[in-house]
């Protein structure tokens, strides 16, 4: 099962604005992970946050995250054509057997027009 | 040094025939996970290796898929008598796998199957 949600779905802006993406998931996380996926192939790992963090900066990126509320955004400031993408929360559980699985949601699709 | 490598990176098979997909992972990690996303989703773990450890294969759609993984290197997957569902991407992923879950996973550039 899918466990992060993320919105919108697709996200079209003008190139040197911000992109803000959120996530949402259901259960209690050892921590969250954003990736960044071109033209439906392979994942690269953009950034992981701790359940114990609130916000991590790498960039142009800025994550947070919100335990209470179980859900995190993803903000790319000064967006570039080279951002477009597809971009996947991925959460890790707390504990059980299964706390080494990523659990991905469906992805929001940016374009970002020159 | 280099990344996680898969082959082929485009398998088009008949209905019925069965399809074994090849991972390298990246050397010196000890975790391995096999993932597949169908058109316009996400991820969905299938399998996840950890040295010697037995495999976690609670992923796995089917008792067609199987995958096997010698040592702490290569690993492959196999689709017995495909189906047309399981058109999708096909991902290997390794990871050095830190304590508590906090590792990052190398994603490598995934096989797309076609079934026809």
């Amino acid at each position: 099962s899918q466990q992060g949600e993320e919105d919108p779905q697709a996200l079209s802006i003008q190139e040197g604005e911000n992109a803000t993406m959120n996530c949402s998931y259901k259960t209690s996380i050892n921590n969250l992970q954003w990736y960044r996926q071109n033209s439906g192939r392979g994942l690269v790992h953009l950034i992981l946050i701790r359940s114990n963090e609130r916000e991590k900066h790498s960039g142009r990126l800025r994550v947070t995250l919100d335990t209470s509320k179980k859900s995190s955004s993803l903000l790319i400031t000064a967006s570039r054509a080279a951002d477009t993408a597809s971009y996947f929360c991925a959460t890790v559980p707390n504990s059980g057997a299964g706390s080494y699985q990523l659990t991905f949601g469906k992805g929001t699709k940016l374009s970002v027009i020159p | 040094g280099a990344g996680v490598s898969q082959s082929p990176s485009n398998k088009v098979t008949e209905k019925g025939k069965d399809v074994e997909l090849r991972c390298d992972p990246i050397s010196g990690h000890t975790a391995l996970y096999w993932y597949r996303q169908r058109l316009g989703q996400g991820l969905e773990f299938l399998i996840y290796f950890q040295g010697n450890s037995a495999p976690d294969k609670s992923g796995l759609p089917s008792d067609r898929f199987s995958a096997e993984r010698t040592g702490e290197s290569v690993s492959t997957l196999t689709i017995q008598r495909t189906q047309q569902e399981d058109s999708a991407v096909y991902l290997c992923a390794s990871s050095s796998r830190l304590a508590g879950g906090a590792d990052t996973q190398y994603f490598g550039p995934g096989t797309r199957l076609t079934v026809l």
